[in-house]
């Protein structure tokens, strides 16, 4: 079975700090994704990477950075944390083509920033 | 014509009833779809992915209609546990990543 963890399950944030979300997959996936789930607005694609150092920008990247150093490890950076990101981060991996394999999720972060 | 359009529910159905959702996609290119569920402040699951033919597993159905460019999950014999969202999810324009649906909320009653 495909383990997907998220380091944090809740995190509170002030505006303007810097916040680092971890996510670590065990299964030799080539991709790894960022989404956020919001109310109303269902799973947006925040970034995602189908190889080490490789990223590309999803739907809504801005106030967002990414890190991947490894292949098993995906980082979301909020550079400066505002209320707006308030959100569930959920990271998610898969096997394949990027553009159409199923997605695997971990558990997700609820961020709150105040 | 918004992407995808699922009807965000709830559905509520008694224990042991059948029930059917729908989701409609409007790329006639799209051509891997699935179903996930989710539970309450729980992560996306894959359900099930959905076969030209229609696939079966379980209790559970889904079907693609390309003609009309929608997708169906069928459930029988409702369990209590299948309270849940379902999330259809597929491929949108060449170059883009899946795509998922609001989803469609599920209350299965005693």
């Amino acid at each position: 079975d495909v383990k997907v963890t998220q380091s944090s399950r809740y995190l509170v944030k002030r505006t303007g700090e810097k916040v680092f979300l971890e996510c670590v997959q065990d299964m030799d996936h080539e991709n790894m994704f960022w989404y956020r789930q919001d109310p109303g607005l269902g799973l947006r694609l925040i970034y995602f990477s189908y190889d080490v150092k490789m990223k590309e920008k999803g739907d809504i990247p801005e106030g967002y950075s990414v890190s991947r150093e490894k292949k098993e490890r995906f980082s979301l950076i909020l550079e400066s944390a505002s209320t707006n990101q308030t959100s569930m981060y959920l990271c998610a991996s898969s096997l394949g083509d990027p553009y159409n394999s199923p997605l695997h999720f971990g558990n997700g972060t609820r961020l709150t920033v105040t | 014509r918004k992407e995808v359009e699922q009807d965000p529910g709830p559905f509520n159905v008694p224990e042991g009833a059948t029930v059917a959702f729908n989701c409609t996609y409007s790329n006639s290119a799209s051509q891997s779809f699935f179903w996930y569920r989710q539970d309450c402040r729980k992560e996306p699951k894959l359900l099930m992915s959905v076969y030209s033919s229609g696939n079966e597993d379980g209790r559970f159905t889904a079907q693609l209609n390309r003609a009309s460019q929608y997708i169906s999950l069928l459930i029988r014999d409702s369990k209590l546990s299948d309270s849940a969202t379902y999330l259809c999810v597929f491929d949108s324009d060449a170059g883009n990543m899946l795509t998922f649906g609001g989803g469609t909320r599920l209350m299965v009653k005693p």
